[in-house]
């Protein structure tokens, strides 16, 4: 079962920042945050992922707080490709079997 | 997931039928990692397989679902005598160590009529 609550949905506006929520206030110390998105009816795509400290590559940034509770996947100027099914993730370290809940239906709006 | 190749992309089988899936990992990659995704739900685990060994098989049906990587040629998830509830898209995805990122295929969307 998922360990990670995200919002069901949400809009953002097109060239703006999109910040997508995401809380496991259970994770444990070994266990990684992953995100994956899912664009209508293709495979899922690996976004990024940390363990602690901010993470940024080309398609976005990773903010994970202090107590490491929840984090916050940043889409820096959301575009309507960008329009999705986002899942935030929590893996174990060498785990590669993802619990992929019900992920956020992120809708980027013209 | 560029690299990731799964085919058919598209398969119709009638009920009774086998159906055959078949994945082929990005190169180099030695973990191939199957899920599930029925309509309008998310994508279940099934099975986790490094070239010839079955690792974890905990999210395959007891029966009918099987499946195999080879040490020459792709992933092969099998299903004997399908169902219409065997319905779904299958997507196959794979690293090149099981501690890093997993990439998926596009998957293959299996409908029994």
């Amino acid at each position: 079962d998922a360990k990670t609550t995200q919002p069901t949905s949400m809009d953002c506006a097109e060239g703006r920042a999109a910040n997508l929520p995401c809380n496991h206030s259970t994770i444990s110390g070994n266990e990684y945050v992953y995100w994956y998105r899912q664009i209508h009816s293709q495979g899922p795509q690996y976004i990024i992922h940390g363990l602690k400290n901010n993470e940024t590559n080309e398609m976005a940034s990773l903010i994970i707080t202090e107590d490491r509770k929840s984090s916050t996947l940043i889409l820096p100027h959301a575009t309507l490709r960008d329009t999705a099914v986002y899942y935030c993730i929590v893996r174990v370290d060498g785990n590669n079997r993802l619990a992929f809940g019900k992920g956020n239906q992120v809708v980027v709006i013209p | 997931n560029a690299g990731v190749m799964q085919n058919p992309r598209h398969l119709v089988r009638r009920r009774g039928q086998e159906a055959r899936l078949r994945c082929s990992p990005v190169k180099g990659h030695s973990h191939v990692y199957w899920y599930r995704q029925l309509p309008e739900e998310g994508l279940k685990f099934m099975v986790y397989l490094q070239k010839e060994n079955i690792i974890d098989e905990s999210g395959m049906p007891k029966e009918r679902f099987s499946a195999e990587f080879p040490k020459e040629g792709p992933s092969i998830l099998r299903i004997q005598q399908v169902v219409r509830g065997d319905s779904a898209a299958y997507f196959c995805a794979s690293s090149r160590d099981r501690a890093l990122e997993a990439f998926f295929g596009q998957g293959t969307r299996l409908t029994v009529v």
